[in-house]
């Protein structure tokens, strides 16, 4: 069964950083594409970032490019992402999805979310 | 990148059919098959209903379906259920390598 659990989720202040884990079970975590998702409160699912099987691509949005770092331990079945510089406007639950080959594909499997809250 | 337009809100009693538009551009919806639709309830992780336009996964009722024309996806939910009620999301690939969701679209079971 696959199973995705993310943690790190936490208050943190305005330019402030914070690391959001996932860890992956149930499948072979190395040939498969990883993404971040977000929520933010009242509002609809933002895609925020992706990589590659092996790490060695990574993609952004827009929104979090240059403050947001995205990456992966295969030896751990762990997905990271570093948040930098960190705004009010990051206020959302994280959810940790699996992709599929590609990362552009689909999500198949996500996680419950863990929340960030950027206040000070 | 913009959000894919979605209807905010639709509606239909139990027994009946609704359809959810996805419109993008041809940058998007309109230029790869790479268009996937979401059922999300609060509290919960999303659900993969649809992939690559129109593909069911393994274990998703098939009264779901779902189809694209030019740049606008749709998904159809025939004899509609209470525990369908939920939200709703489109997610496209993009020409800049990017992913993009809809603003979703909240189904009510009346």
């Amino acid at each position: 069964e696959v199973q995705l659990l993310e943690s790190g989720g936490d208050l943190v202040q305005p330019g402030g950083s914070l690391r959001l884990s996932c860890a992956a079970s149930g499948f072979t975590f190395s040939a498969y594409a990883m993404n971040w998702v977000r929520q933010a409160p009242g509002k609809g699912l933002e895609w925020v970032s992706a990589i590659s099987g092996n790490g060695g691509a990574t993609y952004y949005a827009d929104s979090v490019k240059g403050r947001f770092t995205i990456s992966r331990d295969n030896s751990r079945n762990t997905l990271y992402l570093q948040m930098n510089s960190l705004r009010a406007e990051d206020t959302a639950v994280y959810y940790c999805s699996k992709g599929n080959i590609w990362f552009g594909e689909y999500f198949d499997y996500w996680g419950q979310g863990t929340l960030v809250t950027v206040s000070s | 990148q913009s959000a894919l337009t979605q209807p905010a809100s639709v509606s239909g009693s139990p027994g009946q059919s609704i359809t959810i538009s996805c419109t993008g551009t041809n940058s998007d919806v309109g230029a790869y098959k790479y268009v996937s639709w979401y059922q999300h309830h609060p509290g919960k992780g999303p659900k993969l209903m649809i992939y690559e336009v129109s593909n069911r996964p393994s274990g998703v009722s098939n009264r779901f379906s779902a189809s694209k024309s030019g740049n606008t996806a749709s998904l159809t939910i025939s004899g509609l259920q209470a525990e369908d009620e939920a939200d709703y999301y489109c997610t496209s690939y993009t020409s800049s390598s990017t992913l993009v969701f809809g603003g979703g679209t909240k189904l009510t079971v009346l």
